[in-house]
């Protein structure tokens, strides 16, 4: 069965510290790869996405992800983070074959708290 | 900027109860989509919906679970009849093409809670 597999569940960081977040998925075909963050008392909206090309994607607020596709692995990364990053944070694949309507397989989630 | 906004934010029923989740997707957007999370889970797809019918479906999304475009501004979830497993956060998205890249946009969730 398709799934998706975050590592970390809760990461607790100073600001300016590096952040790596690792995503994991299992399927067998051609995928397309997202994060969604989720900050407090807000709705799920995307950080950037994957789907061909340059697999070092850059997304909104620094954030870039990295498609490795031998390692089927998708992990986000910021340089620095910042206080206003605490959110939780989701990857997310959408399996890619014809027909499909884009349906997410989300991961459980990594909350991010960033100490000021 | 336009958003998908959904109503209830918080419901509140009794097992074997029906229940409707209401939701707005964004004016222009033509696919939809109903996910849950129940607490400390992952969120789970339910169902997705296009041109008024489904389009793919979870094992998830039984005969209890039906969806609806009664007019052309809301998207609706209903559950027939209502089990404490049911008790989860609901959230609905939409999406202006279903291609598997697209972004979904996604509402703020209902949170469902059986007794």
């Amino acid at each position: 069965a398709q799934s998706v597999s975050q590592h970390n569940h809760h990461v607790i960081l100073s600001e300016a510290a590096s952040l790596e977040l690792g995503c994991n998925y299992s399927y067998g075909g051609t995928v397309n790869l997202f994060w969604y963050v989720q900050y407090p008392g807000q709705h799920l909206q995307l950080l950037l996405k994957y789907f061909s090309g340059d697999p070092l994607v850059k997304g909104i607020k620094g954030f870039e992800a990295e498609f490795i596709k031998s390692k089927f692995s998708f992990n986000l990364r910021k340089p620095s983070v910042q206080w206003s990053d605490t959110a939780e944070y989701f990857c997310a694949v959408s399996p890619n074959y014809g027909g499909s309507q884009g349906n997410l397989i989300f991961g459980k989630g990594t909350k991010l708290s960033v100490k000021p | 900027e336009p958003e998908v906004t959904q109503t209830p934010s918080h419901q509140v029923t009794q097992m074997g109860q029906e229940v409707i989740l209401r939701c707005v997707p964004i004016s222009n957007h033509l696919y939809f989509y109903w996910y849950r999370q129940i607490l400390g889970q992952k969120v789970e797809f339910l169902v997705s919906f296009y041109n008024n019918e489904i389009s793919e479906k979870s094992e998830i999304f039984d005969d209890q679970f039906s969806v609806e475009r009664p007019d052309g501004s809301n998207f609706t979830l209903k559950i027939r009849s209502t089990k404490l497993e049911d008790s989860a956060m609901y959230f609905c998205a939409s999406s202006d093409r279903g291609r598997s890249y697209n972004e979904q946009f996604f509402g703020p969730g209902t949170r469902l809670t059986v007794l």
